[in-house]
């Protein structure tokens, strides 16, 4: 059973393509982290929201708690978006998270 | 910024060899992690740490062991490697809360 999923798992787009990731989850939560990892494994956190909306450059992210589902969006998609990109959410214990899979994402030019 | 290093970004080993991960952080966090990242499987959490010397079991803790003598440093040991414990290995660490967890660039190991 998995607490976090994610879709698609890959997805390819055109440069300049609107793109949506979907994240749905089973638990509940206080927040929920997107994460970003580029080719070469680093990762870094791109949000983390409890509530409604948040917007950094060309990335939005959005979350309804009563539905258990965020979505991350990329506006005028650029081949330097193409990673992985991960939703994690908070466990009851421990400081730890669940993570969904991951969706990588190619974007060509 | 706060920056974890870990010790080599690839490794190759042979079946049967003891192999050590070193993870260092320098941003003080009392919380320290090591996942694994296979395809398809996401990251899973190995083993975690929330103070010096205190340790606990993750998710997938069978052919782990960890080492957390100095608040800075968090080090992963495969006892024995076997092949089956090739992937990628990442190490994170956070404040406590369930805050942002700041993640190194991940080692590559392969055992062969």
């Amino acid at each position: 059973k998995n607490e976090v999923e994610q879709s698609p798992q890959n997805l390819t787009a055109q440069e300049g393509e609107f793109i949506t990731i979907n994240c749905s989850y089973s638990v509940g939560i206080s927040a929920l982290h997107w994460l970003q990892q580029h080719p070469g494994g680093g990762i870094v956190s791109l949000f983390m929201l409890s509530s409604g909306k948040k917007k950094h450059g060309r990335l939005i992210a959005t979350i309804n708690i009563q539905e258990k589902h965020s979505s991350l969006h990329i506006t005028a998609s650029h081949p330097r978006d193409s990673a992985v990109y991960i939703c994690a959410v908070p466990r009851n214990t421990g400081n730890q998270f669940y993570f969904g899979t991951g969706t990588s994402l190619t974007v060509i030019p | 910024d706060v920056k974890v290093t870990q010790s080599s970004r690839y490794l190759v080993k042979r079946t049967g060899e003891k192999v050590f991960l070193e993870c260092v952080q320098d941003m003080d966090h009392e919380n320290m992690f090591w996942y694994r990242q296979d395809p398809g499987l996401g990251l899973r959490l190995i083993y975690f740490s929330y103070d010096v010397k205190m340790k606990e079991k993750g998710d997938i803790p069978e052919g782990y062991s960890v080492s957390r003598e100095k608040k800075e440093r968090f080090s992963l040991i495969l006892e024995s490697a076997s092949t089956n414990q090739t992937s990628m290995y990442l190490c994170a660490s956070s404040p406590p809360g369930y805050n942002e967890q700041f993640f190194g660039p991940g080692t590559r190991l392969t055992v062969l």
